[in-house]
């Protein structure tokens, strides 16, 4: 089983700030999904990265594939209190299409 | 389009009986379904891999005697606790992979288990 560890797992700051979600691991990923999570529903897929290097815009947020394919990093750009939620990396197995989830990064956004 | 449903969404049962959660994809075939489970303020982890017409394929220390998992078609997967007990309490999630995709899985929103 492939590891993926995302930092941080906690992150509480103003609206307006900038933040950055890192998920690392030293396993070779085909591909890595970002997903979003409200208390008491399932995840809901933000992105999907596939080749290395590959850069995703999604309004205020930059998604970026490591050029190894091994990490991963979400950038959101002057945060709002909608923002506030569960984040999750999670890398699809280059020996098949199971997927290996970070940790989890609980944002709140304060306004 | 790429919605999964899941049914029921919150249950409650006494220990020592069965649930039985159904997970749905409503607009495209799965023939790959994931079963999750997620404790309070954690990650997901996957329990098992559900291929339409063959046998589940369970993760290490998930017992599939008392996850039953079927995958009849390419649009529904079950998973049935049997014999449920009060650590079985948790959230379940389902996932599907459209197979017109590569990549992309799709969560279902989840069933909250309570056993007493």
């Amino acid at each position: 089983t492939q590891l993926l560890e995302q930092s941080p797992q906690f992150l509480s700051i103003q609206e307006g700030e900038n933040l950055t979600v890192y998920c690392n691991s030293s396993s070779v990923f085909s591909s890595l999904q970002w997903y979003r999570q409200e208390p008491g529903e399932g995840p809901v897929l933000l992105v999907t990265v596939v080749t290395g290097g590959e850069v995703k815009k999604l309004k205020r947020l930059t998604f970026q594939f490591g050029d190894a394919r091994k990490d991963s990093s979400l950038h959101i750009t002057a945060a709002q209190p909608g923002d506030t939620g569960l984040y999750l990396c999670a890398g699809e197995e280059t020996s098949g299409s199971r997927l290996t989830f970070g940790e989890g990064t609980q944002l709140t956004v304060n306004p | 389009g790429a919605v999964v449903s899941q049914h029921p969404s919150r249950v409650i049962c006494k220990s020592g009986t069965s649930v039985k959660i159904e997970c749905r994809s409503l607009d495209f075939q799965a023939t790959t379904m994931f079963w999750y489970r997620q404790f309070p303020k954690q990650s997901l982890m996957l329990m098992a891999t559900s291929n339409e017409g063959s046998k589940a394929t369970y993760e290490q220390g998930v017992e599939k005697d008392k996850f039953l998992i079927n995958h009849a078609s390419l649009t529904l997967s079950t998973l049935t606790v049997t014999s449920a007990h009060p650590e079985d309490s948790s959230f379940y999630i389902c996932s599907a992979k459209d197979g017109r995709w590569a990549y992309e899985q799709y969560f279902g929103p989840g069933t909250r288990l309570t056993v007493t």
